[in-house]
Order: C-alpha cells, then structure tokens, then sequence
C-alpha cells in the first residue's frame, strides 16, 4: 500500500514568486494534515481537513497561505507570493479516523527554500 | 493548550552508550504519545507509540513508557549505532476534538563511532 506520498520533494524558488506543493494521502484516509517545519524549529500545525472540508486552519500563518482539497482526495498548499521566512519543510500527513488509536502517517516532506 | 517539552541537543554519544531523551507534555484528557525521527535528508518516520498509561512502545531496540503520573514518555536505547544519528520528535494526539498531533521542537542525535 502507497504511503503519503509529497510532491515536489525539493523546491527552490525566488522572493515574490509561487509555488504550489501537493499531497497525496493513504488511499481512504479522511483525514489529511499540513505541517511545516522552518530551520531548527518544532514541527507546527498549519491545518487539518476532514475529506473536503477545512476543520481547522489555525495554525495557517497568512493569507500568502491556501490549501484546498478538492474531492476531498489529494490536496494542494500554494504559497503566493513566497517570502524568505517561508523556506522549512511542510510536511503532509494523513489518518483514517479521529479515535485515539489511529495512527498519523507522514510523507517525506517537500523542502523549500525561498531566495 | 496541548504541549510537548523535550530536551534540547543537540545529543553526542558514543557508539554503544546508553541514551535517553527526555519528554513530558501538557495535554487535557487521554492523549496518544508518540516519537517520530527524522534521519538526514528524509522525511519523518513514526518510530513507536503508546496509547494508553503504562503502554511500552518499542521499535529498533527504542523504548519509551507512557506515565501519566509523571506526564512523561522519555525515549531510550541500550546501545545506540552511528546509524541511529537522527533527529528525534516527541508528539503528542489529544483525544478531544479533532485530530492535531502536537510535536516538541526535536532533538539531535549524533552518534560517533
């Protein structure tokens, strides 16, 4: 069985311009999550969809930001236009449920670097 | 809110020494404990869970112990290889509300041979 799987898996691009990141989840996962990591730092929550639907999008840093997932299959996270302090690895990950026993796979991440 | 403390690296040992790193976290009812590693240039693995008090996960010779009276889940390994060099994440999954894992800021492991 396919895991999360992240595409590009290395970007680099200039100041001002967009790029646009996609995810594959498990085939069956309803749930489908975006984090980031910048430089050194933890590994912070962007947003959460639940099949289509965005049930939190709190940790989505700015309007530069916007995720969709239409179909409610893979899902996309564009960022336009790009800033320096947007270089990190954004992470996808999906899981089947909400119960406390399911388990969050993660993809191998799509690293940015803005210059 | 829910959080994740976790020791601050980065962490050098020998190879064959004994680690430990610690985590403890903040979280309102049962959450699930996890630690994810990130080896150089890929992406995060989930290494071992626990889901409910005194559950003991382990994976590649890791450990760690679910204690709820002490908030803890401290990841541990009898005798590390260079191959274990890594970047080591404890999170935690509230089983309230929706799902959100929340993670420490991770810690670096080199092992040195």
């Amino acid at each position: 069985e396919a895991g999360v799987t992240q595409f590009p898996s290395h970007s680099v691009i200039e100041k001002g311009q967009t790029v646009t990141l996609r995810c594959d989840p498990i085939s069956g996962h309803d749930n489908l999550y975006w984090y980031r990591r910048v430089m050194g730092k933890e590994i912070k929550f962007l947003l959460h969809f639940v099949k289509e639907s965005k049930q939190d999008e709190s940790g989505m840093p700015n309007n530069r930001f916007l995720a969709e997932r239409t179909g409610g299959t893979y899902s996309t996270l564009k960022v336009q236009p790009a800033e320096l302090e947007d270089s990190g690895v954004y992470f996808c990950a999906s899981s089947a449920g909400t119960r406390s026993g399911n388990t969050i796979y993660f993809g191998e991440g799509s690293w940015l670097t803005v210059v | 809110g829910d959080s994740v403390t976790q020791m601050e690296g980065p962490v050098t040992l020998s190879e064959e020494a004994f680690l430990t790193i610690n985590c403890t976290y903040t979280a309102t009812g049962y959450p699930s404990l996890f630690w994810y590693v990130q080896y150089p240039g890929e992406g995060l693995q989930l290494l071992l869970k626990a889901t409910k008090a005194d559950d003991k996960g382990s994976n590649k010779g890791f450990e760690a112990t679910y204690r709820k009276e002490t908030t803890s889940f401290h990841l541990e390994k009898g005798s590390v290889q260079v191959s274990d060099s890594a970047v080591y994440f404890c999170a935690l999954l509230n089983s309230g509300g929706y799902q959100k894992v929340t993670f420490g800021t991770g810690t670096k492991l080199q092992v040195i041979p």
